[in-house]
């Protein structure tokens, strides 16, 4: 089935710790974004990618960083893990930016 | 700054009509979206307003006022499959989406 891989689909993660959260597309999609979705705030940008080799920051950047090497991937890591990192964190992907975005099935990470 | 406003939970009767506001004050518009999200599960398009006007889809419709800043979702002959959280999403003058918080739906039998 195409769409986007998202993995793992949940962590707990020590505090202080590295991690890199995955995300894969099949659907040939120029645009790719990573989310974090928090109770009450809605969905926030953390960065995105409008093609391959090009990334971008969104709203909420620090202490995350990502690539974007080829089209199909776009994985995000967290250099040193704290407790407000702990999220539902979406990776989605659009084909034009203005089209609709599909979003993967989300990682849900705690940091303790 | 930007913002999205819609209500925070709402709710209907099985089988009744419900209207799901939002607002925005955006830096541009280039486009919103309306997204379904389960509870645990990953946000799902429903409907994209561009122009203004009613964009009807089956039981679900949705509407735009770009002068008012304005857009409605419309959910006829409500089914038990229908709670869910919805996302009001507005394209900014930058290509990016800005989202609300979403509207949590409770249907009641």
């Amino acid at each position: 089935t195409a769409g986007i891989t998202q993995a793992p689909t949940s962590q707990i993660l020590a505090a202080g710790r590295s991690m890199t959260l995955r995300c894969t597309q099949d659907m040939r999609h120029n645009a790719m974004y990573w989310y974090r979705q928090d109770l009450g705030l809605g969905l926030r940008l953390i960065h995105y990618s409008n093609t391959a080799g090009t990334t971008g920051k969104g709203e909420v950047p620090d202490g995350y960083s990502v690539s974007r090497a080829n089209t199909d991937d776009f994985p995000l890591t967290l250099a040193s893990a704290v407790p407000s990192q702990t999220s539902v964190y979406f990776c989605a992907s659009s084909d034009s930016g203005q089209g609709g975005y599909t979003f993967g099935s989300g990682t849900r990470l705690t940091v303790v | 700054g930007q913002n999205i406003d819609q209500p925070t939970e709402m709710t209907a009767t099985e089988g009744a009509i419900v209207q799901i506001n939002c607002t925005y004050q955006t830096s541009g518009f280039n486009g919103l979206f309306w997204y379904q999200q389960h509870a645990g599960e990953a946000p799902t398009f429903l409907s994209y307003n561009v122009l203004d006007g009613l964009e009807e889809k089956g039981r679900f419709s949705s509407f735009l006022s770009r002068s008012k800043g304005y857009s409605y979702l419309l959910l006829k002959e409500l089914q038990m499959k229908d709670s869910a959280s919805y996302l009001c999403a507005v394209v900014d003058s930058n290509y990016q989406l800005i989202w609300g918080a979403g509207t949590k739906l409770i249907i009641k039998p």
